[in-house]
């Protein structure tokens, strides 16, 4: 069946280290993975996304870098700051629109 | 510039009530989706709709949920009848044109919180 899943559940570092989150997804037939951000009680926030004909785009801080062969996706945040502290989530985007999400990774910034 | 507005934020209904959940779109989108989040989980698909048509229901329980997205107003996610199952929180995202032409920005709403005691 379908499924994005993450490896770590929760992921702590120290403020102005670079953070590495990762997923894994099992459905090759989406176009588009994508990365949310959601703070506590709120929404989620889109980050960045990828096609699945690229291995790699670099936005602000962020870089997503996708690995067809393994099925493997990642957000690298660079420098990062107490405010990135959130859960990620991966997402991959199916026909229509519909996203599949993953669990979540909840990143903690420690100062 | 609104985005996806929700409401209510919190809502509170005691087993076997009705819960009726609203999003606004954000301006100039008329591509609405509704996802559930469990504590502690990610978000599932629920519902797409298009206005006045459901384009995509297969996330939707089969008996006591149901959604609509008229011509004018909101859309709506009615939940008939809850059980504490029902407990938690409901997101809409909205989109200008068709999910699967654009790219995969998807802008959500706050979200209500649904409580059922």
């Amino acid at each position: 069946g379908e499924s994005v899943g993450l490896h770590l559940p929760t992921l702590s570092v120290q403020e102005g280290d670079n953070s590495i989150i990762n997923c894994a997804y099992s459905n090759s037939a989406s176009d588009y993975f994508i990365w949310y951000k959601q703070e506590s009680g709120k929404g989620p926030q889109f980050i960045i996304d990828i096609r699945s004909n690229m291995d790699k785009r670099q936005g602000q801080r962020v870089t997503v870098l996708l690995n067809k062969t393994v099925k493997h996706l990642s957000l690298q945040i660079a420098a990062t700051q107490p405010g990135d502290s959130a859960v990620y989530f991966c997402a991959e985007k199916f026909q229509g629109g519909k996203l599949i999400f993953g669990q979540g990774t909840e990143l903690s910034v420690k100062p | 510039n609104a985005g996806v507005m929700q409401n209510p934020r919190h809502l509170v209904r005691r087993r076997g009530q009705e819960a009726r959940l609203r999003c606004s779109p954000m301006k100039g989108h008329s591509h609405v989706y509704w996802y559930r989040q469990l504590p502690e989980e990610g978000l599932k698909f629920m519902v797409y709709l298009q206005k006045e048509n459901i384009i995509d229901e297969s996330g939707m329980p089969k008996e006591r949920f149901s959604a609509e997205f008229p011509k004018e107003g909101p859309s709506i996610l009615r939940i008939q009848q809850v059980v504490r199952g029902d407990s938690a929180a409901y997101f809409c995202a909205s989109s200008r044109d068709r999910g699967d032409i654009n790219t995969g920005e998807l802008f959500f709403g706050e979200g209500s919180r649904l409580t059922v005691l």
